[in-house]
């Protein structure tokens, strides 16, 4: 497709569980991003890659959350022990640079019972 | 730290009246880019325009114009002519060496509301 794909659309899960959220950003585009928008909120940043690796993870909010890309296309954002304050929409965006305009994914509306 | 505002949380309108959002920064970077998207109910996130700390020409496209003004640090958006189609939430971003570069900073939005 043209656009950013992310998928699921929508994840219940319980408390505790172990989600993966995966982004498939627009083809060509070496940058890729994860934010996380919470009800009523602007999006808040979790993670960039540059290529395959992570140039900025200085958003995720604790050793619970982490995130791959090992191919340099695809990336999956993985929650451990997941809370239900990690309840939100998990937005991923992508860019031919750093610097260059983001194209956001539809997201992943998570909600943990 | 860099931070946006957006001082308006919900604004309404009527159809064809002209409306402004306002967004103003703060970063200590002197290299950096402006953000509009807007959200509408469905949801994803539609790039509108980026703007770099060196242009401060006005821009405008179609209905849609921006008003970058370094000396207030604002960057306002201006929708001329309103339709029931823009009613949507928009956010004002910065992004800016600070923080990587790529980092987006967003305000909270404006909820837009257009009424027929």
């Amino acid at each position: 497709g043209a656009g950013v794909s992310q998928t699921p659309s929508n994840k219940v899960t319980e408390k505790g569980k172990y989600v993966e959220l995966r982004c498939d950003p627009i083809s060509g585009h070496t940058a890729l991003y994860w934010y996380r928008q919470s009800l009523g909120q602007g999006p808040e940043f979790l993670i960039y890659f540059q290529g395959t690796g992570a140039a900025d993870d200085s958003g995720l909010p604790n050793d619970r959350f982490f995130a791959v890309r090992p191919e340099g296309s695809v990336s999956t954002l993985k929650i451990q022990r997941t809370e239900r304050g990690d309840s939100a929409v998990y937005l991923c965006a992508s860019s031919l640079s750093g610097w260059t305009g983001k194209f956001f994914g539809p997201g992943t509306r998570l909600t943990v019972l | 730290a860099q931070k946006v505002t957006q001082a308006q949380t919900e604004i309404s309108v009527v159809e064809k009246e002209d409306v402004t959002l306002d967004c103003v920064y703060e970063t200590r970077d002197t290299t950096y880019y402006l953000f509009w998207y807007k959200q509408p109910p469905s949801g994803e996130l539609v790039f509108l325009i980026r703007r770099n700390s060196f242009d401060e020409q006005n821009e405008i496209s179609g209905r849609y114009s921006w008003n970058f003004q370094k000396s207030t640090s604002s960057f306002n958006f201006t929708i001329t002519a309103s339709q029931v189609v823009d009613s949507a939430v928009y956010f004002c971003a910065l992004s800016g060496k600070e923080t990587s570069g790529s980092r987006l900073t967003f305000g909270e939005g404006t909820q837009l509301t257009v009424n027929p």
